[in-house]
């Protein structure tokens, strides 16, 4: 079965400090990656799908088909970045999506 | 356009209560679907449909229906509210273009207490 699986409930960083997401995925077919974010009062709403292979805000990710993988990272975090992060699973010819758990990131001043 | 809308924002029943949530879109979308959200669970599909007239059931679709007469409507029936269905729901859109189908866009949220 697909599964999506985020391990850190909560990250929390220092201003202009790295920052990584992590993301694992279980699935047979070829998957399509997206990642969503939420931010304070607003809509979920997608920051960037594997298949653009676009920086948005500064982020970027990279599938790893070897280890399942599609972390989030940006170098140098910002407090604006603070927000519910999802990574999500799109099955294979369907519009369906699997979502992780999230995770909480928050960024100090 | 105003995207994807959501009625109520809040509401509160009782256990036994049946009540529809409302979602409606203006984009045209052929997709449409239900999700909920439960801390430390993500968001979970109730139920979708790709066009008027089809749907179907999610990873969670017990308790709830759904219908889609139009493409700009999707309503989410509870039948009998359970306090497990405290949550909030999200609707959401999509569309197909490009051989692919595209980024979905959700709306605002409701949020859902039984008692």
């Amino acid at each position: 079965a697909q599964r999506v699986t985020q391990p850190e409930k909560l990250l929390s960083v220092f201003k202009g400090a790295p920052v990584e997401l992590k993301c694992n995925y279980s699935y047979s077919g070829s998957p399509e990656l997206f990642w969503y974010v939420q931010y304070s009062r607003q809509r979920l709403q997608l920051l960037l799908r594997h298949i653009s292979r676009e920086s948005i805000k500064g982020f970027t990710a990279d599938l790893n088909k070897g280890e399942t993988s599609f972390h989030l990272k940006k170098p140098f975090a910002q407090e604006e970045d603070s927000a519910m992060y999802y990574c999500a699973l799109q099955i294979q010819g369907a519009q369906k999506l699997v979502f992780g758990q999230g995770t909480r990131l928050t960024i100090n001043p | 356009n105003a995207g994807v809308t959501q009625t109520p924002k809040f509401q509160v029943l009782k256990t036994g209560q049946s009540m529809t949530l409302q979602c409606a879109q203006d984009m045209n979308h052929e997709y449409m679907s239900w999700y909920r959200q439960d801390p430390g669970m993500g968001l979970r599909l109730i139920h979708y449909s790709v066009g008027a007239g089809i749907t179907d059931q999610g990873e969670v679709p017990n308790g709830y229906n759904v219908s889609r007469s139009t493409t700009e409507d999707f309503p989410l029936r509870l039948l009998s509210a359970a306090p497990s269905q405290t949550s909030v729901y999200f609707c959401a859109s999509s569309y197909f273009s490009g051989g692919a189908w595209n980024e979905q866009f959700f709306g605002p949220g409701t949020r859902l207490t039984v008692l």
